[in-house]
C-alpha cells in the first residue's frame, strides 16, 4: 500500500531558527514529490517538486532534498519567519488512478516571536 | 497564474440541508478537477475526480449519491452535499489541473460545519 510518513508531527521553534521536516514513502513506481505549505483554513500552495533524479531543490528560504533510493526526502526551512508557521505536506505521485497522488499527514510548524 | 477559486468559504446550516460547493479555475482550462476532503491533522482525502463533460469517479467509500458532482464546463465543478448531517462537517478542498502531465492548483478550501 502507497504510504507517505511525516515527521515530526508537529514542530515548534523561534523565529530566525532553522528547521528540518521530514518525509518517508513508499509510493511506487515513483513519479514526483512535492513540498505543500498549508496556512491555516486555507488550501495548499506548491513549494517544491523533485522527479526521481533531482536531489535537492530550492524556493527562497525553502530546499527540498530528495533520495530515491531510500525513499527519503526532507524540506529544510532557513531563517524562519512568523509567516512559515503552517502545515507541510509531503505528496507523493506515483501513476496511475486519480494522478496517483499519496498525500501526508503534514508537520504543524509553529514560529514563535 | 493558476488560481483556483473555491466558493463558499464558510457554510454552516441546519441538519438535512443540500449544499453546493462551486470550485473554478480563474486563468486557466480545466480538464480534470478534484475533490478532496480534510478532518484535522489529517491528510487530504481524495473523495472524487471529474472530467470536464463526465461522470465523476468516485473514490472506494464515498457516496455518489450523497456528494453529487457536476463539472459542466472546463472551468467550473461543483459539489452538492445533499441532507447534510453533522458527520459531514469537513474541510472541503477543490483542485483543478490543465492537463495530464500538469501539477494540480488547490483552491481555498470550504469549511462546511452542519449543526
Amino acid at each position: 500500500k502507497n504510504q507517505v510518513e511525516q515527521s515530526p508531527q508537529s514542530l515548534i521553534i523561534l523565529e530566525g531558527k532553522n528547521c528540518t521536516l521530514q518525509c518517508n514513502y513508499t509510493v511506487s513506481p515513483f513519479s514526483n514529490l512535492r513540498w505543500y505549505k498549508q496556512d491555516t483554513g486555507r488550501g495548499p500552495v506548491s513549494l517544491t517538486i523533485m522527479t526521481f533524479s533531482e536531489n535537492t531543490k530550492s524556493n527562497g528560504r525553502y530546499t527540498a532534498t530528495l533520495d530515491a533510493d531510500t525513499k527519503q526526502s526532507s524540506l529544510h526551512i532557513t531563517a524562519s519567519q512568523l509567516s512559515d508557521s503552517a502545515s507541510y505536506i509531503c505528496v507523493v505521485s506515483g501513476w496511475g488512478g486519480a494522478d496517483g497522488l499519496t498525500f501526508g499527514k503534514g508537520t504543524h510548524l509553529i514560529i514563535q516571536p | 497564474g493558476a488560481v483556483v477559486s473555491q466558493h463558499p468559504s464558510r457554510v454552516i446550516c441546519k441538519s438535512g440541508t443540500s449544499v453546493k460547493i462551486e470550485c473554478r479555475s480563474l486563468d486557466f482550462q480545466a480538464t480534470t478537477m478534484f475533490w478532496y476532503r480534510q478532518f484535522p491533522k489529517q491528510s487530504l482525502m481524495l473523495m472524487a475526480t471529474s472530467n470536464e463533460g463526465s461522470k465523476a469517479t468516485y473514490e472506494q467509500g464515498v457516496e455518489k449519491d450523497k456528494f453529487l458532482i457536476n463539472h459542466a464546463s472546463l472551468t467550473l465543478s461543483t459539489l452538492t452535499v445533499t441532507s447534510a448531517h453533522p458527520e459531514d462537517s469537513s474541510f472541503y478542498i477543490c483542485s483543478a489541473r490543465s492537463g495530464g502531465d500538469q501539477p494540480q492548483h488547490f483552491g481555498d478550501g470550504t469549511r462546511l460545519s452542519i449543526l
